[in-house]
This record gives C-alpha cells, structure tokens and sequence, in this order.
C-alpha cells in the first residue's frame, strides 16, 4: 500500500483558498487517489477522487501532477463550517480486497 | 434511501463487560469496514467484511474482539470483557464493490465509554 504524508494541521481564514498536499512517492501504476473530509463527532465523508490531472465538483478541485507522487486538495473560499479534518488516501482498484488507510489526516482551522 | 446506520450511537459498560456494536450498510452494498478512532488520532482499520465472509482482519486486536455480517440483518462488532482502553468512537463504512473507487460511505459513529 502506498504511504501518504500529510501535514497534522493548517489555519485559514474566511474566504480564503486552502490547498492541502499529500505526498504518495510510492504510488503504484492502479492506485486512485481519494480524499475524506471529516467533522468532529461524525463519520468521515467523501470529497473527491482522482488519478491524474484534474478533477473538479462542486466542493474541491484535486490537482495531480504527472508523476503522480503527490496530489493537492483544493477548497475555494473556505468558510467556518470547513473546519474539518481532511485524509489522503490511494489504493488500487483490487475488487474485494481494497483496505483503506486513512493515517492522521490534515486539521483545518478556519478562523473568522 | 437511508444512509449507513449504526447502534447505539453511545454506549457505556463497566470492564469486563460486554460491547455490541451494530452496523446496517447502504441498501445494495455487500462489503462493511469496522474502524476504531481514538480522540485526536485518525481512522484505524480494523476489518472488512463481506455477506458471510471475512475479508481481511488484520487490524482487530486476535483476543476480545470478533465481527460478523450475517446473511441477513446488520454486522456486529462484538468486544467481550472491555477494558478502559476499548473507549473510542467506532465507525462503519460500506462500499458496493470493495474497490477503491468506491466511495465508502460512513455511519454516524458508536462511541463505546467503558467506566
């Protein structure tokens, strides 16, 4: 499984733009990239998945460059209700057998 | 079309007694994970199951701890004799497929408080 580091913490403002990377220097060929958000007290929820380039909805934007050893997690103008804490996560398509590691993920602040 | 479900959404036991978590997944999905979170810390794996089968185990502790996802009705995670160290929030997670792209939906969470 490939590793991913993350920074523990991170402030912002609102308003602001937040990036958040996710270094994955062993990722494999298969693996997908996928991010969770998680508020306190709650289940983590799905943000957003990629595998190369860009992908865009209507919460992130998910940049990857073409190495694909790391990826950047995008919230545009982040208000107070996006403080929460964001996982990295990539694994490979293995139908059936895919074991999810979340680590410690990223806590954003976001400050009036 | 209901989320995943989970009860009780708090529990408390005194040690050595016995913890039974419930899990209900998405109508259609046939693959569960079990996860523990300590406060401040993130989501560890514990297992995965499928309808009947367990896939993988390698994170639940081989003593106390057992599950199952029976062919009809919720999983279990089932903690026997808990102790101080077992309080935590327990969360599960079903996919349709078990793949990684699938996204894994959460329930709210069992926070187990042993006294």
């Amino acid at each position: 499984l490939a590793k991913t580091t993350q920074p523990i913490s991170m402030d912002s403002y609102e308003g602001q733009e937040v990036n958040i990377t996710c270094s994955h220097n062993n990722i494999a060929t298969n693996d997908y990239i996928t991010w969770y958000q998680q508020f306190p007290s709650q289940g983590p929820r799905f943000i957003i998945q990629g595998y190369k380039t860009k992908v865009t909805n209507e919460v992130a934007s998910l940049f990857i460059p073409a190495d694909r050893k790391s990826s950047t997690l995008s919230l545009p103008r982040v208000s107070l209700s996006d403080t929460a804490v964001y996982y990295c996560l990539v694994g490979g398509p293995g139908a059936g057998s895919y074991i999810p590691t979340f680590g410690r993920g990223t806590s954003l602040i976001v400050h009036p | 079309n209901a989320g995943v479900m989970q009860n009780p959404r708090h529990l408390v036991r005194r040690r050595g007694q016995e913890a039974r978590l419930r899990c209900s997944p998405m109508k259609g999905h046939s693959h569960v994970y079990w996860y523990r979170q300590l406060p401040e810390e993130g989501l560890k794996f514990m297992v995965y199951l499928q309808k009947e089968n367990i896939i993988d185990e390698s994170g639940m502790p081989k003593e106390r701890f057992s599950a199952e996802f029976p062919k009809e009705g919720p999983s279990i995670l089932r903690i026997q004799q808990v102790v101080r160290g077992d309080s935590a929030a327990y969360f599960c997670a079903s996919s349709p497929r078990g793949t990684s792209t699938d996204t894994q939906y959460f329930g709210p969470g069992t926070r187990l408080t042993v006294l």
